[in-house]
């Protein structure tokens, strides 16, 4: 069975760079039929998609955040990682990361239960 | 403002029978598969439907999704309490490189 698991700082003040990892057991993140992604829902509101990346390195962004995001995978820990720069009141939310299919369709599953994450000063 | 829209609530009482939709374009739902993830409050979502129409294992065949041209649909038949929870649509987009669109979500009550 696939597990996820978030963790990292869990408050921020604004400019500051949040940092997390997301362990992985019960699958290989060196595994070619993966991506492996970072999903995030401010409170009271939708979902929204960050990006993903393979065990290659190779990576997909979204467009509204790419400037300032930076995935990185360790094969070796099996784990990966998220890097947001210059954090606002604006990036508080619940990050999640989930395991993503990749090739012949996009489901992401399973899902780590999530870590808040709240930029204040 | 989401890409794909949703309506942001829905309701029904215990067995009736609830459809949520979900509106995209020709660049995301139009030449995409829809996928369909369910959230109970404090929880993390989880995959509902996939590929349009198909239910992982351990989903009740309550669940059912479909989708045309550029919109889509999850109906959830003889509804019951345990699925109060929202529901999140979500596709490839094909613009800007490419990447996951999400709805703005439904809130289901079961009344």
């Amino acid at each position: 069975q696939v597990q996820l698991q978030e963790s990292g700082p869990g408050l921020l003040k604004p400019s500051e760079t949040l940092s997390l990892t997301c362990a992985v057991s019960g699958d290989s993140l060196s595994s070619s039929i993966y991506y492996w992604g970072w999903i995030r829902q401010p409170p009271g509101k939708g979902l929204e998609w960050i990006g993903t990346i393979f065990y290659s390195g190779s990576t997909y962004y979204s467009p509204s955040l790419k400037s300032r995001v930076t995935m990185s995978i360790d094969t070796s820990k099996n784990q990966f990682s998220l890097r947001l720069t210059s954090v606002t009141a604006t990036d508080t939310a619940m990050y999640f990361c989930a395991r993503q299919f990749w090739f012949g369709e996009k489901r992401l599953d399973p899902w780590g239960q999530g870590a808040l994450v709240t930029v204040s000063s | 403002q989401s890409v794909l829209t949703q309506p942001p609530s829905a309701s029904g009482t215990p067995g009736q029978t609830v459809t949520i939709s979900c509106s995209g374009s020709s660049s995301n739902i139009g030449n995409n598969y829809v996928y369909w993830y369910q959230q109970v409050p404090g929880t993390a979502p989880k995959v509902l439907i996939y590929r349009n129409s198909q239910r992982p294992s351990g989903v009740p065949d309550r669940f059912s999704g479909s989708k045309s041209g550029t919109s889509a649909s999850l109906a959830i038949t003889g509804l019951r309490s345990e699925d109060e929870a929202d529901y999140h649509c979500a596709t490839w987009d094909e613009s800007l490189g490419g990447h996951v669109i999400f709805g703005g979500g439904t809130k289901l009550t079961v009344l």
